[in-house]
């Protein structure tokens, strides 16, 4: 059956230190994939989209990479700071739809 | 700009009663997703509109579930003869174009069926 997985457990990192999270999936053949960040009581909030024929993607302090053949991104966060603390999601889209499968999240907890 | 809203943010309700839910998107944009989402739950497909195009339904969970889209625009989410199993929070999310593309979602409506 089709499963993404995110780290259930919270990532809990040292402010200035590099955030890594992952996102697996199995059964997929996605097109797009996508992060976004939420915070408590808050809808999702987009961050980056990253296609299958891309390797790499970079927007100021995020990095996302997607290993097609792996079957996962990871989403990287330099110089993490306190305000980064969130759930951070992947999406993943096939191709032909237009409909998202989110994974559960992972919460990130960044200390002062 | 303004985003996406949802109205009610909150909506207690007894079990066996009819709720409706509202989202207003991003003027302009065409397409318009559903979602819910339960405690340590991801977020889970309920249904998609685009344009003037017939929805993707195929996330409902029930016949209790429906919703429209009225002018291309404002949407809402009904359910019918709750069940407790119903509360979660429903999140509205809209997207520009027809290809896929970052979706603007809502704050959300935390539904509570007692």
């Amino acid at each position: 059956s089709q499963k993404i997985e995110q780290n259930s457990e919270a990532l809990n990192i040292q402010e200035g230190k590099t955030a890594t999270l992952t996102c697996n999936y199995t059964n997929y053949s996605p097109a797009y994939l996508q992060w976004y960040r939420q915070d408590p009581g808050r809808g999702p909030v987009f961050l980056l989209l990253i296609r299958e024929n891309e390797k790499e993607k970079r927007k100021e302090r995020l990095k996302v990479t997607f290993d097609t053949t792996l079957k996962q991104s990871l989403f990287h966060i330099t110089a993490s700071q306190p305000a980064d603390s969130a759930t951070y999601l992947c999406a993943l889209v096939t191709g032909g739809s237009y409909i998202p499968t989110f994974g559960r999240g992972t919460s990130l907890i960044v200390h002062p | 700009g303004a985003g996406v809203s949802q109205s009610p943010s909150n909506k207690v309700t007894e079990k066996g009663k009819d709720v409706e839910l509202r989202c207003d998107p991003i003027s302009g944009h065409t397409a318009l997703y559903w979602y819910r989402q339960s405690l340590g739950q991801g977020l889970e497909f309920l249904i998609y509109f685009q344009g003037n195009s017939a929805p993707d339904k195929s996330g409902l969970p029930s016949d209790r579930f429906s919703a429209e889209r009225t002018g291309g625009s404002v949407s809402t989410l009904t359910i019918q003869r709750t069940q407790q199993e119903d509360s979660a929070v429903y999140l509205c999310a809209s997207s520009r174009s027809t290809g896929f593309d970052e979706q603007f979602f809502g704050p959300g409506t935390r539904l509570t069926v007692l």
